[in-house]
Formats: structure tokens, C-alpha cells, sequence
């Protein structure tokens, strides 16, 4: 069985500090790894996934087979970023494309 | 292109009554999953739908059913509700089983 932790339920930074939001898993096989954000009165949307390695707004998150980890990182962090951030897992390969969800941690990032 | 929407957006019931939930996919995604969120807790998969056959289960009882429609919108059905029912439930749909999945904004489904 899969699982994902996430063990912040709330990270606060200042405007402009880096930030870091951890992510752990727990899956035998190969995974694909995702974060979602969910801001303030808005849907739960997709942020970025390990396999595009792409760099979405501002955000970077590097899978590490090691330490099974999928950290999402930010430089700088900007007023804007303040929500509830989602990692999440899916069996690569498999039929079915279930995500399994961390619990969320919420960023706030102080003025 | 329209979003994945869902109705109704809240709901109360007594426990032990049915609901049903129901959801349209984005337009040109064939694939819709359903999620429950509890208070303070993540997404967890309830099932998926793909081409109007249950593509994958995750640990919901029998009570828990749903169905897919030649148009790729979808219902949830949930009978004998229990408190513990009492949650946020999304919808999400993607095209042909992708990764991509777009949420819907959800049904907050109370039972008293």
C-alpha cells in the first residue's frame, strides 16, 4: 500500500524568505509524484509533477529515490503563495490512476 | 472549454437516507474519479470511471456506488449514510485515464 506524509499541517514564512514544504512517501514500486494547491475559495488544482520537471510558479520539487522524499521549494516566497498545498502519489504503470493524498500542510506567508 | 462541475454544492441528510452526488466532466475528458475529503484530512479515492466502466476501487464499503454516463458525467451514489459520511466529496475528470485530473469545487455532504 501507498502512503504520503506530510508533517507540517502549517508552515508560516515571511514575504520573500525560502520555503520548503516536506513530503515523504511510502510505495514499493516506482512512483509518479504530484503537488496540488488549493488557494483560498478556489478548486484543488495540479501544481507541478516530478516527471515534467518543470518549475511552476517559482516552484521546484526534486524526487528523491533515497530518501523517498518529494519536497517543493521556493526561493522567495511571494503573498500569493499562501494556501493549503497537497502531495500526492500515483502507482506508475497501473491501470488504475489513483492518487493517494498527503493530509495538506498550509502555507501562510506573513506581509 | 467548460470545467468539471458539480451539484448539488451542499447537502444535508438524515442518517441512514441515500444521496446522490453527481458531476460533469470537462469537455473531452472520458475518465472521472471520485474523492473523499474529510475535515483536516487530504483527498482519499473513492473510484474511477472510464468509459462508462469502474476503472479502480479504493477502500470505500459497497454502499458507496456510482455510474458513468454515455456523456462522461457521473454520479456517486451513497446509501445508508453514516455520521462518519459527513465530508467534502470531489470530482475530478482527466482524458483517458491521464494524470491531469481537474477537480471540481466539490459537495459538502452533512448528515445529522
Amino acid at each position: 500500500a501507498q502512503r504520503v506524509t506530510q508533517p507540517e499541517k502549517l508552515l508560516s514564512v515571511f514575504k520573500g524568505a525560502p520555503v520548503e514544504l516536506k513530503c515523504n512517501y511510502s510505495y514499493s514500486g516506482s512512483p509518479e509524484l504530484f503537488w496540488y494547491v488549493q488557494y483560498s475559495r478556489q478548486r484543488l488544482q495540479l501544481l507541478l509533477r516530478h516527471i515534467s520537471r518543470e518549475s511552476i510558479k517559482g516552484f521546484t520539487a526534486d524526487l528523491n529515490k533515497g530518501e523517498t522524499s518529494f519536497h517543493l521549494k521556493k526561493p522567495f516566497a511571494q503573498e500569493e503563495d499562501s494556501a493549503m498545498y497537497y502531495c500526492a502519489l500515483t502507482p506508475s504503470g497501473a491501470g488504475s490512476y489513483q492518487l493517494t493524498f498527503g493530509k495538506g500542510t498550509k502555507l501562510s506567508v506573513i506581509p | 472549454e467548460t470545467g468539471v462541475t458539480q451539484s448539488p454544492t451542499h447537502l444535508i441528510k438524515t442518517r441512514g437516507q441515500q444521496v446522490t452526488l453527481r458531476c460533469s466532466s470537462q469537455s473531452g475528458h472520458n475518465t472521472v474519479s471520485w474523492y473523499q475529503q474529510a475535515l483536516g484530512q487530504g483527498p482519499q479515492f473513492i473510484f474511477q470511471y472510464y468509459r462508462e466502466e469502474e476503472n479502480g476501487r479504493g477502500n470505500f464499503p459497497p454502499r458507496f456506488s456510482g455510474l458513468q454516463f454515455p456523456n462522461y458525467s457521473s454520479e456517486l451514489n451513497v446509501n445508508a449514510l453514516e455520521l462518519d459520511d459527513s465530508a467534502l466529496y470531489l470530482c475530478a475528470s482527466s482524458r483517458d485515464r491521464g494524470l491531469e485530473a481537474f477537480f471540481g469545487q466539490g459537495t459538502r455532504l452533512t448528515v445529522v
